[in-house]
């Protein structure tokens, strides 16, 4: 069944606020990595994380370490560029596969 | 370092055609994946190696998509008979030793 559940499905924001996106597992996952599809189709990485936290400019992200059953994507002070659309995959303990959610639509109005 | 490369960019077959997707992971990763991302969905994992053997295939449809990665390197991704349900963006991605993954720009098929 499905492992990862990705929420909200779609989102539209006006520049300058700040949104947080968010990824619940159905199991305790090893690792989670995010990444923005661009319009082009390209999946861009954003973070990958084994546990606690990253941040990079605008973008934080968070690993529940204790449990390792769910992950963030904060964005501060959204822009236009920042739309696309948002996965987060999962990584399973003792093998190497990856599961997807179902991704975000964000959408950053003027 | 070179990316993951992925080619063809793009594919138009009529029904009962045949294809091959080409991908040339990150060099000295052993983990190489195979995805399917049809419109507006998330990536489906189809197959995944470690070096040339197949870890897990059990998302390939057996009669009529294959992959093969001989050598621990290159990668080939074929669909005999493509069905307009095959329509999508085909994802190769790569990594090392379970860590993050990279993914290649994809290939898009559109089968009419």
């Amino acid at each position: 069944g499905d492992q990862v559940e990705q929420s909200p499905s779609a989102l539209s924001l006006h520049e300058g606020t700040d949104s947080a996106l968010r990824c619940n597992f159905t199991t305790t996952m090893r690792s989670v990595q995010w990444f923005r599809q661009n319009s082009r189709g390209s999946l861009i990485s954003l973070f990958y994380l084994a546990s606690g936290t990253k941040e990079n400019g605008r973008l934080k992200s968070a690993f529940d370490s204790k449990e390792r059953r769910y992950s963030t994507l904060h964005i501060r002070d959204a822009q236009l560029e920042d739309s696309g659309t948002y996965f987060c995959a999962a990584a399973n303990y003792g093998n190497e596969k990856i599961t997807f959610g179902a991704g975000t639509k964000l959408t950053i109005k003027p | 370092e070179a990316g993951v490369t992925q080619s063809p960019r793009y594919a138009v077959l009529q029904e009962g055609q045949a294809v091959s997707f080409w991908c040339d992971p990150i060099s000295g990763h052993d983990t190489l994946y195979w995805y399917q991302q049809p419109r507006d969905q998330g990536p489906q994992l189809l197959v995944y190696f470690r070096d040339e053997a197949v870890i897990d295939n059990s998302q390939l449809p057996s009669d009529r998509f294959s992959a093969v990665r001989p050598k621990g390197t290159n990668s080939t991704l074929k669909i005999q008979s493509a069905k307009q349900g095959d329509t999508a963006t085909y994802l190769c991605a790569s990594s090392y030793r379970n860590t993050e993954v990279f993914f290649g720009k994809g290939t898009r098929l559109t089968v009419v």
